[in-house]
């Protein structure tokens, strides 16, 4: 059975803070994608890799950072954490060679105080 | 660009009454499709796709979509609804196939009175 899993399901953490969100999965798929998810705005993307220690700046990436080292691992790393970024953060993952279907984790939601 | 509409943001349906979601997207080529649900507090899961062939397409947990090329839309369809099917639901198209980067609508939150 395919699975994406990410690191935490509740994070709370203060503003200021250096965060990181683990996202792995088990498909060895080639494309991970990390997404934010707000009320009324849909899921926008932020980052995505297309490979090992390939990344592509989504459309909100301002805030953010990346980091694949290994195929099956997409770290999203927020360096300085603002209230802003409180949120829901969705990791996806999918290969090119069978229809794109994007496989995704449960959700990170997180709360900068 | 490719862009994916969903006009409607709230709809409220009784249980056992149909369900029609709607979904319009912008792409020039044949476009790749999806639906997506996602329950209060998960990730998303896919409901149902299309690449080519056959335009009506039966997807998971009773619900179907139909590609149409004329109007640009593609929506989800489900003949009696369930208590068990209000989330939010997403429609996708692929905005690059190098890369598998989906482009979302902004979603349609579904109601079901008892």
């Amino acid at each position: 059975d395919v699975k994406v899993t990410q690191s935490s399901r509740y994070l709370v953490k203060r503003t200021g803070e250096k965060v990181f969100l683990e996202c792995v999965q088990d498909m060895d798929h080639e494309n991970m994608f990390w997404y934010r998810q707000d009320p009324g705005l849909g899921l926008r993307l932020i980052y995505f890799s297309y490979d090992v220690k390939m990344k592509e700046k989504g459309d909100i990436p301002e805030g953010y950072s990346v980091s694949r080292e290994k195929k099956e691992r997409f770290s999203l790393i927020l360096e300085s954490a603002s209230t802003n970024q409180t949120s829901m953060y969705l990791c996806a993952s999918s290969t090119t060679w069978d229809s794109y279907e994007q496989y995704f984790g449960p959700g990170t939601r997180l709360t900068v105080t | 660009a490719q862009s994916v509409t969903q006009p409607d943001i709230h709809i409220t349906v009784s249980e056992g009454a149909s369900l029609e979601l709607r979904c319009n997207y912008s792409y020039g080529a044949t476009p790749y499709l999806f639906w997506y649900v996602q329950s209060p507090g998960q990730g998303l899961q896919l409901l149902l796709k299309y690449f080519s062939g056959d335009t009506l397409v039966q997807g998971i947990k009773g619900f179907e979509a139909e590609f149409k090329r004329s109007q640009s839309s593609f929506n989800l369809r489900k003949p009696s609804v369930h208590w068990s099917d209000a989330a939010e639901y997403f429609c996708a198209v692929v905005g690059s196939s190098n890369t598998g980067k989906l482009i979302f609508g902004q979603g349609t939150t579904l109601q079901v009175k008892p």
